[in-house]
């Protein structure tokens, strides 16, 4: 298995509603990340995950919450978001550090939000 | 910090021209560099990679060589095909830590048959 697959693939949300992204590897890795991608927009680092562990948050703001409760699996709850927080989420994996190819990310396909 | 910088613009080209993206980069260290495709309504697959100079990278008819003296890694492909047509990202990652990915603005190709 060489994916990364998120769920949904598509997502409409209310401004009061709660709901959440999945993102799951079978990979072996012990890096997982989320970015938001506006359209034509490079993707933007939210949150990185290392081991498990919480290592980076880029001044996110706290209406999204990242969870990884196992190194297969990655969550982003979602709470009481605008409608500028519509977008492509994208999730990522890589290798542990000192791994092959620790350094490259293999992205999943996405979940498309939108924020009514 | 790290950097990446692309070269302005969609870039629209015939089925079978010969495609050069521009990507030159700013980072300490030596990091490795990557290029990065996204097809419509898709998410990024990465298309190619290197990781020390001198390097060239290549997949499905693209190259590109990592030139430390000029801190490029343009991105060529001497036929395209319709298919090509996608957005691409030139990205480097640091070698420390969360690997961080620094982006490009990325470049919209487009292929008319």
């Amino acid at each position: 298995d060489t994916e990364v697959t998120q769920t949904p693939k598509h997502l409409v949300m209310g401004m009061t509603n709660k709901k959440s992204l999945k993102c799951e590897q079978h990979m072996g890795h012990r890096a997982m990340y989320w970015y938001k991608q506006k359209a034509k927009k490079p993707p933007e680092l939210m949150f990185v995950y290392s081991y498990e562990k919480l290592s980076i948050n880029e001044s996110v703001p706290s209406r999204f919450s990242p969870e990884c409760p196992n190194s297969s699996l990655l969550n982003l709850h979602l709470h009481a978001l605008q409608p500028e927080d519509s977008a492509l989420y994208l999730c990522a994996s890589r290798q542990g550090s000192g791994k092959p190819g620790a350094n490259v990310l293999t992205f999943g396909a996405g979940s498309r939000l939108t924020v009514l | 910090g790290n950097s990446v910088t692309q070269m302005e613009g969609p870039v629209t080209l015939s089925e079978e021209a010969f495609l050069t993206i521009n990507c030159t980069y700013t980072a300490t260290g030596y990091p490795s560099l990557f290029w990065y495709v996204q097809y419509p309504g898709e998410g990024l697959q990465l298309l190619l990679k290197a990781t020390k100079a001198d390097d060239k990278g290549s997949n499905k008819g693209f190259e590109a060589t990592y030139r430390k003296e000029t801190t490029s890694f343009h991105l060529e492909k001497g036929s395209v095909q319709v298919s090509d047509s996608a957005v691409y990202f030139c990205a480097l990652s640091d070698t420390y830590g969360n690997n961080r990915l620094a982006f490009g603005k990325g470049n919209q190709v487009v292929v008319i048959p």
